[in-house]
Parts: C-alpha cells; structure tokens; sequence
C-alpha cells in the first residue's frame, strides 16, 4: 500500500523567503509519480508540479522547485520568493505509474506574513 | 474551456435522505474521480471509473454510490447508510497520458446535514 506522509501541520514565513514543504513516501511500485497541489480557502485544488520516479532531473515551474530524493523516498516542496498569495493549503500526492487514483498527505497549512 | 463542473456548490441535507452530486467534464478524459475531504485533512478516494459503465471502490467506498453511463459524466450518491456525510467532495479527472499532464479538480460541493 501506498503511503503518504507530510510532517508539517502548519508553518508561518515571511514574504519574500523560501520555504521548504516535506513530503515523504512509501510505495513498492518502481514506477510512480509524485505530485504538489495548493488548496486555497476557497477549495479549488490547483496543481503545481509534477515528479515522475524515473525524471533524473528534479522538476521546477517557476517559483516552485520539487526536491526528488529517490533513495530517501522524499518530494519536499520548496516555495522560492514567497508571495502573500502562497498562503494555502499545500498537499503532496503520489499516483502508481503517474496516473491512477492519487493518494494524498495530511498537508501542510502555509501563511505567509508580510 | 475545458474543465470540471460540479454543482451544486453547497448542498444541505437531511438525516435518512439521499442526495446526489453532480459532476460533468468536457475534457475528454476517461478516468474519474471522487473524493471526500474533512476540515483540515487531505482527501480520500471514495469511487473512481476508468471507462464507461465500470468503476471501482476506493479507500472509504461505504455509504456511497456512482454510475458512469456517460464519459462526460460522474454523480455521486451519498445514502442515508453514510453515517457522517457532512464534508467537502471534490471531483477529478485524469489526462489519458496521466503525468505531467496531472489530474482536473472540480471546485467542489459542500454538504452539510441539517
């Protein structure tokens, strides 16, 4: 079973630092694909990035970067140059084969403080 | 545009009564999705449907049901047997190439049991 681990309840940083969102897994399928969402207030879940187990290159879109440590089974999210807007809701979700049903983390609530 | 819609946005309910939520996509995508969300959690996966008139239980299946006669289409049933039905419900579908691509969400339907 696939399993989905996120450490961090909640966390407050500035505007403008980067922030680091962890994420841990477990699985024992070879090929999977680890994902990042953010969850306003308002619900919508808005994608962010993507990892697949076999990318030799760790994933980025614009000020979101995906640290994929493959050995240590962790996707940790790291937010640069945080905006007030970053204040959300952030889950990490893995997919076998990335696609399928997703399982998400806990979450990690992020407020950002001018 | 493409998208999800699920309606309605909120959704009060009374004990001992069935409701369904809508959830329609002009994405062409096969595969979708329903999932269950409680305040400060992450989601969990209650039904999902890779191809027409089939679809499989997820991790808390109980006290719902779903038909897939459409690929555009995905309602869910919460019955009375569904003993705690008040939630946020979050419908999804995935690319047929799954990855990158990533998975649509909906914006969601609240229920509430009055």
């Amino acid at each position: 079973a696939q399993k989905i681990t996120q450490t961090q309840p909640g966390m407050f940083v500035q505007e403008k630092e980067a922030v680091t969102l962890d994420c841990t897994y477990d699985t024992s399928d070879q090929s999977y694909g680890l994902f990042w969402y953010k969850q306003p207030s308002s619900g919508e879940m808005i994608f962010l990035i993507y990892q697949g187990s076999y990318d030799e290159q760790n994933a980025t879109e614009g000020r979101y970067s995906l640290n994929f440590q493959k050995a240590r089974k962790s996707a940790n999210l790291v937010i640069s140059a945080s905006q007030l807007g970053d204040s959300a809701m952030y889950f990490c979700a893995m997919s076998p084969r990335g696609w399928g049903k997703l399982q998400f983390g806990a979450g990690t609530q992020v407020v950002v403080t001018p | 545009d493409g998208g999800i819609t699920q309606s309605p946005k909120y959704l009060f309910r009374k004990e001992g009564q069935n409701v369904t939520l809508s959830c329609e996509q002009n994405l062409n995508h096969d595969a979708m999705y329903w999932y269950r969300q409680d305040p400060g959690q992450g989601l969990r996966l209650i039904y999902y449907s890779q191809i027409v008139n089939d679809f499989q239980k997820g991790d808390i299946a109980e006290g719902y049901s779903v038909s897939r006669e459409k690929k555009e289409s995905f309602p869910l049933t919460v019955t009375s047997a569904q003993k705690n039905p008040t939630a946020f419900y979050l419908c999804a579908s995935t690319h047929p190439l799954g990855g990158n691509y990533g998975y649509t969400f909906g914006s969601g339907t609240r229920l509430t049991v009055v």
